[in-house]
């Protein structure tokens, strides 16, 4: 089956270790996307990327960091830069990188930070 | 700066009801999309239906329909016969024609169904 998978569903971190939240997606996908999610708030974009080997930051792109070397994977490292790491991150993926399409999710990673 | 406003945090409806609810959202584009995702209590995000700007149709997936109002920059969802299924967050999201497919979200309404 079709789909974007994120690994681990949980993961935590003790304060300033990096740690890499994993998504890949066998949807032949140009654009993915990373956002993070706080309790009972909206997503909010980190980085995103429309082809390998670029990416750009989103709106909150200071503490982290992305790779793009395959189509099918998009990374996240959340460095000990970021002072508040702990929330819910959510990738996602779509073939249009103009913004007219559908983006696909992956189930998502929670982050906490011990 | 885009921006998209949902102004019911929480709403809830009984069994097989109609429920409506709101998004706003702000733009100078002329052709874009607008969705409306669902985020049920598994954190899975699940595209719910899809307007496009330029239709002067709203969209409709089975239960669910859109009252998409352009020069307003209104575009709310409606449930009908809803079911305990229903019951999720409900996000409204915008990506903007040159904003290379990012999505601005809402705030969010939790949606609580009643049996």
């Amino acid at each position: 089956d079709g789909g974007i998978t994120q690994s681990p569903k949980y993961l935590f971190r003790k304060e300033g270790q990096n740690v890499t939240l994993s998504c890949e997606q066998n949807l032949n996908h140009d654009a993915m996307y990373w956002y993070r999610q706080d309790p009972g708030q909206g997503l909010r974009l980190i980085y995103y990327s429309q082809i390998v080997n670029d990416f750009q930051k989103g709106d909150i792109a200071e503490g982290y960091s992305v790779s793009r070397e395959k189509k099918e994977s998009f990374p996240l490292t959340v460095t000990s830069a970021q002072k508040n790491p702990t929330a819910f991150y959510l990738c996602a993926s779509s073939i249009d990188v103009q913004g007219f399409g559908e983006q696909f999710f992956g189930p998502g990673t929670r982050l906490t930070v011990l | 700066a885009q921006t998209v406003t949902q102004s019911q945090p929480e709403m809830s409806v009984q069994e097989a009801e109609t429920v409506t609810l709101s998004c706003t959202y702000d733009t100078s584009e002329s052709d874009y999309y607008l969705f409306w995702y669902k985020q049920p209590p598994s954190r899975q995000m699940i595209l719910v239906i899809r307007q496009e700007a330029y239709k002067q149709q709203n969209a409709t997936e089975n239960r669910f329909s859109v009252n998409f109002q352009k020069a307003a920059k209104s575009f709310s969802l409606k449930i009908s016969d809803s079911q305990l299924g229903d019951a999720a967050m409900y996000f409204c999201a915008y990506p903007g024609g040159t904003s290379y497919g990012k999505l601005t979200f809402g705030q969010g309404t939790i949606l609580t169904v009643h049996p």
